[in-house]
């Protein structure tokens, strides 16, 4: 199947600081790219839809200012978690379609754990 | 998209067929229903997808009943590996991609 790859696998940072999580699909382009957090023992939450060129569109209760998107390229988003505070410390997933495959399932990267100190 | 049901938990004996059932009494005509696992701190795994019609993969075989409001993936030789969560998602293709994960199965394969 098709590969996503995200990086960093893990990142530890402080307080305040902002992190950018990269999100790519390495074999395929993508114009829509998914972010989705997941706290210990619950299930992904979507949080937001990367469109490529355009702006992203934010579930309802996720802060756009907080977590910022970019999806500069057909494939490649980056999700930025900026003023970071212990709270926002979790599991972050991407996922992507191809889009030369209009009915395709979507693929997952391996995700990124954040801790926040 | 249509709420699905599953089971919070499961346990399977190594070697055995793992059945796990999903409930998706208001799905719609246009709804598909997919199949997703996620092993411990990893992403999720695509497994299979079917509208009506069983299918089946090198990964796994999904039952859909004739009203289509429930089926079953069906793991035919689970091995320790299989250890899981399984989500169980219905949607529309084509719409979006975006996929609502509901809490999903815990299967625990043991030796």
């Amino acid at each position: 199947g098709a590969v996503v790859s995200q990086h960093p696998s893990w990142v530890i940072c402080k307080s305040g600081t902002s992190v950018k999580i990269e999100c790519r699909s390495l074999d395929f382009q993508a114009t829509t790219m998914f972010w989705y957090r997941q706290f210990p023992k619950q299930s992904l939450m979507l949080m937001a839809t990367s469109n490529e060129g355009s702006k992203a569109t934010y579930e309802q209760g996720v802060e756009k200012d907080k977590f910022l998107i970019n999806h500069a390229s057909l494939t490649l988003s980056t999700l930025t978690v900026t003023s970071a505070h212990p709270e926002d410390s979790s599991f972050y997933i991407c996922s992507a379609r191809d889009r030369d495959r209009g009915d395709a399932e979507a693929f997952f990267g391996q995700g990124t754990r954040l801790t926040v100190v | 998209d249509a709420k699905t049901t599953q089971p919070t938990s499961m346990d399977c004996a190594e070697g055995r067929a793992a059945n796990l059932p999903c409930n998706h009494s208001t799905i719609s005509g246009n709804e598909y229903v997919y199949w997703y696992r996620q092993i411990h701190s990893q992403g999720p795994q695509y497994i299979i997808h079917g509208l009506k019609n069983n299918e089946t993969n090198e990964m796994a075989s999904l039952i859909i009943t004739e009203d289509r409001k429930s089926s079953t993936l069906i793991l035919p030789h689970a091995t320790l590996r299989d250890t899981a969560v399984y989500y169980c998602i219905v949607r529309v293709r084509n719409q979006g991609g975006k996929l609502i994960f509901g809490q999903g199965t815990e299967l625990s394969v043991k030796p």
